[in-house]
């Protein structure tokens, strides 16, 4: 691994399922996010992380939930997923909060029907 | 409300400059960021400016004037490598980054 893997990189999902993205980092940084990518509109960040053990609510967080055990892992759940909720979901981390670089994970692309 | 705004779309010629604009009103400034993202991949870092004025980077460039909130990104000697999106992104009052919604660059031989 070297940097941020995502999983899975794309998915069907029907309406009403559950779905858990994941993403893990090796790069020991303690800031982790969740963006979603929708075409026409900036990165909205989902939910976030400062460090393992906190997490925190961003732009666009209902209908996600989200967990951090560790510092290496931070995955993305869609309890009851919705159309609404198609989109390309990128992982991103750095070495916390005031950090100027964030690296970016290739993105989950995610179709709900 | 905060907003980030750039062009849709911009068309230049292989081997010469473009200039992206990029004007922002968020809640505070704690730094202006560009990131290039190539169609179907991750953004990756380019450039990060907090004080006035401009930064050089290669044939990359960035400028910053916080008093008429206002950012540009200069690319020199145009390749066709650097057809992608460019992505404006400012840290408000909060820490949180605030994201425009991208100017895609096409390069013509």
């Amino acid at each position: 691994i070297a940097g941020i893997t995502q999983a899975p990189t794309s998915q069907i999902l029907a309406a009403g399922r559950r779905m858990t993205l994941r993403c893990t980092q090796d790069m020991r940084h303690n800031a982790m996010y969740w963006y979603r990518q929708d075409l026409g509109l900036g990165l909205r960040l989902i939910h976030y992380s400062n460090t393992a053990g906190t997490t925190g609510k961003g732009e666009v967080p209902d209908g996600y939930s989200v967990s951090r055990a560790n510092t290496d892992d931070f995955p993305l759940t869609l309890a009851s997923a919705v159309p609404s909720q198609t989109s390309v979901y990128f992982c991103a981390s750095s070495d916390g909060i005031g950090a100027n670089v964030l690296t970016f994970g290739a993105g989950s692309r995610l179709t709900v029907l | 409300g905060q907003n980030i705004d750039q062009p849709t779309e911009m068309t230049a010629t292989e081997g010469a400059i473009v200039q992206i604009n990029c004007t922002y009103q968020t809640s505070g400034f704690n730094g202006l960021f560009w990131y290039q993202q190539h169609a179907g991949e991750a953004p990756t870092f380019l450039s990060y400016n907090v004080l006035d004025g401009l930064e050089e980077k290669g044939r990359f460039s960035s400028f910053l004037s916080r008093s008429k909130g206002y950012s540009y990104l200069l690319l020199k000697e145009l390749q066709m490598k650097d057809s992608a999106s460019y992505l404006c992104a400012v840290r408000d009052s909060n820490y949180q980054l605030i994201w425009g919604a991208g100017t895609k660059l096409i390069i013509k031989p």
